[in-house]
Parts: structure tokens; sequence; C-alpha cells
């Protein structure tokens, strides 16, 4: 089946301590990409990927960081959560930049 | 100003009769348009992706483009009430490497 698949669905974790959020696309495609969702705030983009090793910033990239190394996984990393960063995540691909996304499943990320 | 906005809502129809979503993008240039649609706790799913003006439909679903007035917008005819959901209009912004862009969503509800 083709699918995103991220993990973990739900975290809660510390302030300050270092966590990844994985995504994997079986579809073999070219974009990745970031969002988190909030209340109010809608989606919005932390960072995106064109192909390997080809990553840039989206409309809030800070506190994260990300690294596409192979075409397939685009993890997500926040190398110092604070409780600002509790909110939903989607990761997402697309075969082409002008074609729609398909999103993962999400990750709910609570930081306390 | 915000580069891509919706109808906050909520909006409510009848079953049966005809939703209608507005959405406006800031950037002349885009030429991609999406609408997901997005239920409570779920990932957004793609329903239509539109590139020219006119008219696309899709079983029930019309989405309409118009890049002279920047506005592009979904019909959904024979509402169901399992249409009842969130709905996200996205543009890819030009000029900026395949960026997609949402508005914050208007929440559907089909009345039985």
């Amino acid at each position: 089946e083709a699918q995103v698949t991220q993990n973990p669905r739900y975290l809660i974790t510390v302030t300050g301590k270092k966590l990844t959020v994985t995504c994997s696309q079986n579809m073999n495609h070219e974009y990745m990409s970031w969002y988190r969702q909030d209340p109010g705030l809608g989606l919005r983009q932390i960072y995106y990927s064109m192909n390997v090793e080809v990553t840039d910033k989206g409309d809030v990239p800070e506190g994260y960081k990300v690294s596409r190394k192979e075409k397939r996984n685009f993890p997500l990393i926040l190398e110092s959560p604070s409780p600002n960063q509790t909110s939903l995540y989607f990761c997402a691909s697309s075969p082409r930049g002008d074609y729609g996304y398909t999103f993962g499943s999400g990750t709910r990320l609570t930081v306390v | 100003q915000k580069e891509v906005e919706q109808n906050s809502g909520p909006l409510s129809v009848p079953e049966g009769a005809i939703a209608s979503l507005n959405c406006t993008y800031s950037d002349r240039g885009s030429q991609s348009f999406f609408w997901y649609r997005q239920y409570s706790g779920k990932s957004p799913e793609l329903i239509m992706s539109i590139y020219s003006n006119g008219d696309k439909e899709d079983g029930r679903f019309t989405a309409q483009l118009n890049k002279a007035s920047q506005y592009v917008s979904l019909l959904i005819r024979d509402s169901q009430p399992s249409d009842s959901a969130t709905y996200l209009c996205a543009v890819i912004i030009s000029g900026s490497a395949r960026q997609l862009t949402f508005g914050s969503g208007t929440q559907l509800t089909v009345l039985p």
C-alpha cells in the first residue's frame, strides 16, 4: 500500500530532551515536507526537501532540523524541545513539486 | 496579508444541498491549487487539484479557478453528512521552490 509512515503517533517528552520523529514513504517521491498544525494557525510548513541532500526552510523552521540522506526517509529532529513546540506534526510527500502531497497519519507531540 | 485566505466558517448546509467553499490567494504567479479534506483528528486528504482556469469536476466535487480574480472554489453537490469535515485550500506559491501554503480551513457541517 502506498503510504507515508510517521512514528511515533503520540509522544510526551520533557523540555530539552532531544527527539526524532521519523517519516518514510514508499512511493519513490522526490518531494517531502514537514508541517505543524495548531488551532487557529492552521498548517504551517517547517522544512521541505526537493531531493536527497536538498532541503530548505519553510515558514517556521526555528528549533527544528531535518535531513534527507535517502529518498524515502525525512526525519524531523528537535534538538532541545520547548513547550511551544507542542503541536500536531505531519509529514507529507509528492512525486513532483506541482503535484498534491500525500500526508502521513500525524504525530501528536507534547513537551512539558 | 495572508497568502491564502478562506472563509473560516463554520458553514452548515442541509443534506442534499450544494456546499460552496471559497479561497483567495495573494500571489498572482501561483499555478497549482488544491483542496484537502480533513476529518477531526485525521490527516489532510487530497480531494481535488486544479491548474487551469475554469471548472474541474470529479464526482460530486467541482473545483473552480479564476486566476484573474485570484480565486478558487470548491462546490460539493448533494452534500452528505459524511462530507462534514474541515476543507483546506492550498496553493503552491510561485518563486518558493514548490512550497505548498495552506489556508486556515473552513469547517463544514452537513445536517441530516
